[in-house]
Parts: C-alpha cells; structure tokens; sequence
C-alpha cells in the first residue's frame, strides 16, 4: 500500500525560506519509472503543480516558479524535499505530494497536504 | 506553457441529471489529459486518466473523451456523492491543472 505524508513549518514569515517534507512508503523511489512531484492549492482556488523528481534523479520545476523551487531526494530514507525561497503571503497554500505512476504517467497516490500560511 | 481552460466553473445539477463539463488546451497534449474529483479538505482523486480511461473502481457514471485541445467529463446520471469540484489536467508536457468546476446542487 503507497502512502505519502506532508511534514513542515505551518507558519512562515515573508522572505523566508520554506522546506516541506514527504515521507512515503509502499514504493522505492529508487525504482525506473517512479516520481514524486509537489502540487499546491491556495485556499479556494485551484492546483498548481510545483515539480517533480524522477527515479533518476531528473528533476522538473514549473516555469513560472523555477526560480524560488528546489527537489531533492533522500531514496534511503524515502523522502523528497522541497524547497520554496523568498516566501509571499500569496504561497499561502495546503502543499500536497504525489506518487508519479509509472503507467498512468500522472499523479494516483497524494498525501493528506499540509497548510503553510505565509505571515509576519 | 500549455494552459488549460474549464468550463464552467460553477454548475448546479439536481440528482440523476447528466452532466458535462468541458476541458480546453491552449496547444495539442494528445490524450494525455486526466479528471480529478475533490472533495473539500480532501486531496484529489483521480477519475480518467488517457482522456478516456476509467480508473479502477470509479464508476462506470464517469466518462471522458476527447483528444488534441477539446475534452469532456460526462457524469451520465449525477448522485449525491458527486457534488465536489473536478478538475482536468494535462500530462503531455509537464503538469498543468485547469482552474477547476464545481458541481453543485440545484
């Protein structure tokens, strides 16, 4: 059974830097074909996919957010992070993960999200 | 970037009606467009996946079609467990979501 948990700051200040971990199980991220992205909602609006870490290390930011992102992987520990510099009370948001599937080539399994608020 | 547009964005439906909403690229993505459902406080759940494949253990109400730009999810007779939010998304180049549609009731 795949499953995916948020952990992290709830509160962040503007200017700081957020880093978000997921811990899963259930599959090797080590394993050809797997990723893990990050997807974000702010409250009432939509999704945005973050950035994605592949098996091989591969990694894929959104455009618009490249500059201020950064996915790492921990494949002993069965974690990815995320990192989100120069923090906005407009990224005020519930941060999710996801389990890439390998066939489906889109995100099956989420974890529950974490809520970060960006205020001083 | 490829955008995806949904329409509409708020629909009321009663019980058993049948329901469309509509999905838009800004550029060709194939088939590589999935349906997600949500429900509040709740991650997404993943309907359609290939644009018209249904995932195991949704049910068979739920359809979707389309290829290139122009999609549809089809809920063929509405039950009170489908009033959420839906939202499409492209898989062809990146992620993209669409801005999402939620059904509501009448």
């Amino acid at each position: 059974q795949i499953t995916l948990k948020e952990s992290g700051p709830t509160l962040v200040k503007p200017t700081q830097t957020l880093t978000l971990t997921c811990t899963f199980s259930g599959f090797s991220l080590s394993t050809s074909g797997v990723g893990v992205g990050w997807i974000r909602q702010p409250p009432g609006k939509a999704l945005e996919w973050l950035a994605l870490i592949y098996w091989n290390d591969d990694k894929r930011y959104s455009p618009s957010l490249k500059s201020r992102l950064t996915i790492t992987k921990d494949t002993s520990k069965n974690q990815v992070v995320l990192t989100m510099t120069n923090m906005d009370p407009v990224d005020t948001a519930t941060y999710y993960c996801a389990h890439r599937d390998d066939h489906l080539l889109t995100f099956y399994y989420w974890g529950q999200g974490t809520l970060v608020t960006v205020s001083s | 970037d490829i955008q995806m547009t949904q329409s509409p964005s708020t629909l009321s439906a009663s019980v058993g009606d049948r329901v469309t909403i509509t999905c838009r690229a800004s550029q060709s993505i194939s088939s590589f467009l999935a349906w997600y459902q949500q429900k509040p406080g709740k991650a997404p759940k993943l309907l359609i996946y290939k644009a018209s494949s249904l995932e195991s253990g949704v049910p068979s109400r739920f359809s979707g079609s389309g290829s290139g730009t122009e999609f549809t999810l089809t809920i063929s007779s509405l039950q009170p467990d489908d009033f959420a939010t839906y939202y499409c998304q492209q898989y062809n180049s990146y992620w993209t979501f669409g801005q999402g549609t939620k059904v509501e009731i009448k």
